[in-house]
């Protein structure tokens, strides 16, 4: 059965710090997609990444990068040189294409404290 | 450009009352998602359409949930009557429509069940 778990309920970090958020996945689909999603307290939620299930190459956009490992099917997210800004939550998800890709498995999330 | 638009973004109403929530997709998107986030169960996905057709339903908890998509730029999702372990925020998504297509959320609504 396709799940995701953030093992990660809360992190605290003071700024500068570097942090990695865990996400690992579960599946039997060879076809499939992974999203971080981010929710500040605002409410809403903001894309940051999808990565397909054929491509493990790490990415990196400014000071986020995601390293992505089949071998333990994890999803890791890390933020380098936090920010105050960067305090939100954080989802991590799946989806199949043997949903026709519709289905969006979300993680439980992760709580991310920057204190100044 | 103009992202997923929802509204109201906050609903308080009394058990009992008939709740539509409204969505207004990105333009040029195919499908369209709802979603529901509790603290219980997290983010669930309730209902989306392809192409204005329901393709995926299993997610709305019961029949007093009901969705709509009566065109490509307008959606519905009715709960009657209302109780309070309905309260929860309620969010759009719209994606391309393509396979596994980047979903793109909407600010939400935050309802309220009294």
């Amino acid at each position: 059965a396709q799940k995701v778990t953030q093992a990660q309920t809360e992190i605290s970090v003071v700024e500068k710090e570097d942090v990695t958020l865990d996400c690992v996945y579960e599946t039997r689909d060879t076809t499939y997609y992974l999203f971080w999603y981010k929710q500040p307290p605002s409410g809403e939620l903001v894309f940051l990444i999808r990565r397909n299930s054929f491509d493990e190459q790490n990415e990196i956009s400014g000071r986020y990068s995601w390293n992505f490992q089949k071998s333990t099917s994890s999803f890791n997210f890390t933020i380098t040189a936090s920010q105050v800004v960067d305090s939100a939550v954080y989802f991590c998800a799946l989806s199949e294409a043997q949903n026709q890709g519709g289905k969006l498995i979300f993680g439980q999330g992760t709580e991310l404290s920057v204190k100044p | 450009d103009a992202g997923v638009i929802q509204s109201p973004r906050h609903e308080v109403t009394e058990m009992g009352q008939e709740v539509t929530l409204r969505c207004k997709p990105i333009s040029g998107h195919n499908s369209l998602f709802w979603y529901r986030q509790t603290m219980m169960r997290g983010l669930e996905l309730l209902i989306y359409f392809n192409n204005n057709v329901p393709i995926d339903d299993s997610g709305m908890p019961e029949d007093r949930f009901s969705a709509k998509m009566p065109n490509a730029s307008f959606s519905t999702l009715k709960i009657q009557p209302s109780e309070p372990r309905d309260s929860a925020v309620y969010f759009c998504a719209s994606s391309l429509g393509a396979i596994l297509d980047t979903q793109y959320f909407g600010p939400g609504t935050r309802l309220t069940v009294l």
